[in-house]
């Protein structure tokens, strides 16, 4: 039971580059989340989905777009990278949330992005 | 959004018990309380959650008053492993649509 994988740990971009951040969770969890993590600061959601096929904007969508089309996957794409963007992403998955049961939801180890 | 007001940080000896508040006036009578915490260079983890009252597992307790304007999470012997950033969050209870969304935290520092 691997829980969540991130792909990849590590990235450098240069600016205006694009790339794509996989999510992948073996738990069959219908809620999906990216987070960014800037050094010394707390998560911040970027975008989020309630089952496959729904996305929506976090408190940060700017700049990124998300894609939802399997349930156990969900992707994080950065169209034109730019130096703000450098920081550790973060991808968690769960049940849905406000039930009594299931309610822990499980992170992967984080991408550090760096763009130059 | 959810908000909670958690102290920046905090610290505690080795092996004494740790109370972490934080408050969450806002909150409805539905939500969930959750806290998490992220160790130095890693991912957060699940720590605990509740609803009305008091609830324990193998890692912490979780006091919730009675108003449910507060909780304090209690870590009962404190070790150096425990040093992370604490996370208070009520996810907003939305027909299915609810969001995780983390504040700044509670910096937990042990001392030896």
């Amino acid at each position: 039971n691997a829980g969540v994988t991130q792909t990849p740990k590590f990235r450098v971009l240069k600016t205006g580059q694009s790339m794509t951040l996989l999510c992948a969770q073996d738990m069959n969890h219908e809620y999906m989340y990216w987070y960014r993590q800037d050094p010394g600061m707390g998560l911040r959601l970027i975008h989020y989905s309630v089952g496959e096929g729904t996305t929506a904007k976090g408190e940060v969508p700017d700049g990124y777009n998300v894609s939802r089309l399997k349930k156990q996957n969900f992707l994080l794409g950065l169209e034109s990278a730019a130096p703000s963007q450098t920081s550790v992403y973060f991808c968690a998955s769960s049940y849905p949330l406000g039930q009594a049961m299931n309610t822990e939801a499980f992170f992967g180890q984080g991408t550090r992005l760096t763009v130059v | 959004d959810a908000k909670t007001t958690q102290p920046n940080s905090m610290e505690s000896n080795e092996e004494e018990p740790v109370h972490l508040p934080c408050n969450h006036s806002t909150i409805s009578g539905t939500d969930y309380i959750h806290w998490y915490r992220q160790l130095p260079s890693q991912g957060p983890e699940y720590v605990i959650h509740g609803l009305t009252s008091n609830v324990n597992n193998r890692m912490a307790s979780l006091a919730i008053a009675e108003d449910r304007k507060s909780s304090t999470l209690i870590l009962h012997r404190a070790t150096l492993r425990d040093a992370a950033v604490y996370y208070c969050i009520w996810p907003r209870t939305n027909f299915g649509n609810e969001k995780l969304t983390f504040g700044t935290g509670t910096r937990l520092t042990i001392i030896p």
